[in-house]
């Protein structure tokens, strides 16, 4: 079982939809979730970290369930902007893993 | 000013050479990285190293070695090249070693021929 599991995607969607990730991770004992966009041979930028209490910013809504290990990302009224790959990241002491993306095609 | 750079952006050399990658961060972070992220676009990380101290060493094979000079520099130089190193490899900093945002750099685009 891989670490850091994503939904395989790609995610077609029209201007306006809503839209969700999630990702389910294997280590228990993980500390730390964030949400990771990478554009089209760019490098990742952090989108936004992941609260035990769920955290919205803006558009986006970011839960995390500890007791399934999944966490999920909620898009609201997509942009064409929102087009990019989204990855998921699980961090235990030293160490963080990211998942292998999901991507997300904006369309208008 | 840019906080994470890397250079070569591009890289494309034969089989069997030495290559480097250097990587510089100006956000006075005390935690670099390195990671690959091969042609299926996944992203594992290679090393770690927290105030030029190795703290992770995966399983990379040693004809990739890390350097660091300085907190702000983790230099990778990769001996023998082989086809499969083909590869972006992005370096990135955090401020300290565990939960924090990592800040990556815009990447090197490895091609071996």
């Amino acid at each position: 079982r891989k670490e850091v599991e994503q939904d395989p995607g790609p995610f077609n969607v029209p201007e306006g939809a809503t839209v969700a990730f999630n990702c389910t991770y294997s280590n228990s004992a993980s500390q730390s979730f964030f949400w990771y966009r990478q554009d089209c041979r760019k490098e990742p930028k952090l989108l936004m970290s992941v609260y035990s209490s769920g955290n919205e910013d803006g558009r986006f809504t970011a839960q995390l369930n500890r007791a399934s290990q999944y966490i999920s990302l909620l898009i609201r009224d997509s942009k064409l902007s929102d087009s990019a790959t989204y990855l998921c990241v699980v961090s235990y002491n030293n160490d963080m893993r990211f998942g292998a993306g999901t991507r997300l095609t904006v369309k208008p | 000013d840019t906080a994470v750079s890397q250079t070569p952006k591009y890289l494309v050399t034969q089989m069997g050479n030495d290559k480097s990658i250097k990587c510089e961060q100006n956000l006075g972070h005390d935690t670099m990285y390195w990671y690959k992220q091969d042609s299926k676009k996944f992203l594992k990380i290679m090393f770690s190293y927290n105030n030029k101290e190795l703290i992770i060493n995966e399983t990379v094979p040693n004809r990739f070695s890390p350097k660091s000079p300085d907190k702000a520099h983790l230099n990778l130089h990769i001996n023998s090249l082989e086809l499969g190193d083909s590869a972006v490899y992005f370096c990135a900093s955090s401020q300290e070693v565990s939960g924090y945002e990592q800040y990556f750099g815009p990447g090197t685009r490895l091609t071996v021929t």
